[in-house]
């Protein structure tokens, strides 16, 4: 059985530009969530997605956005990129009845580095 | 937005069992308290949850206070494997879900 994988593995933006980060889920995972975690602190949560909608958001602006797709694997989009922005993004996959998860599976995460 | 409150690190002996302390004294009746810990370059992997009464499972132990406001991750033999970030987690299901982590203990396990 196949982990939750993330690509790209790193990635060098620079300020004002937009980035696609993507996630496939393990098999058989409807649910998928989203994390920022910056070096050092703990993961933060972005959104939540179950069967294909959101349901679920962190404290993160709009121009963070994401897609779940019908085979479950996701993509998070960040627009106008902010050196804060520079994090490693986590994507978590779960089975899930209604949205509720009991354990997430996490990705290795892309280091996402902006200048 | 609820909070929890760990200490940022302890240090146990090898074989010895960890008690991880995780304040939470604004926690809502839908929240669960769920658990995770990440090793250095790697994702955080899954410990334990729960909401109400305390919990058992492979791994590790969790009791919750009979008010909910703290609870504590037990590691009944430590091994130098645990050695690791463990995050103590508030999940809010009242509206929409939303994850709130902790700012994490530093776990250091001494042989």
């Amino acid at each position: 059985e196949t982990g939750v994988t993330q690509s790209p593995t790193h990635l060098i933006k620079t300020r004002g530009q937009q980035v696609t980060l993507r996630c496939s889920s393990q098999s058989g995972h409807n649910t998928v969530s989203w994390y920022q975690q910056a070096l050092g602190q703990g993961p933060q949560f972005i959104f939540q997605y179950y069967r294909e909608e959101e349901n679920g958001r962190g404290n993160f602006p709009p121009r963070f956005s994401g897609l779940q797709f019908p085979n479950y694997s996701s993509e998070l989009n960040v627009n106008a990129l902010e050196l804060d922005d520079s994090a490693l993004y986590l994507c978590a996959s779960s089975p899930s009845f209604r949205g509720l998860v009991n354990e997430q599976f996490f990705g290795p995460g892309t280091r996402l580095t902006v200048l | 937005d609820a909070k929890t409150t760990q200490p940022n690190s302890m240090e146990s002996n090898e074989e010895e069992p960890v008690h991880l302390p995780c304040n939470h004294s604004t926690i809502s009746g839908t929240d669960y308290i769920h658990w995770y810990r990440q090793l250095p370059s790697q994702g955080p992997e899954y410990v334990i949850h729960g909401l109400t009464s305390n919990v058992n499972n492979r791994m590790a132990s969790l009791a919750i206070a009979e008010d909910r406001k703290s609870s504590t991750l037990i590691l009944h033999r430590a091994t130098l494997r645990d050695a690791a970030v463990y995050y103590c987690i508030l999940l809010t299901t009242s509206g929409t879900y939303k994850y709130i982590f902790g700012t994490g203990t530093r776990l250091k396990v001494l042989a």
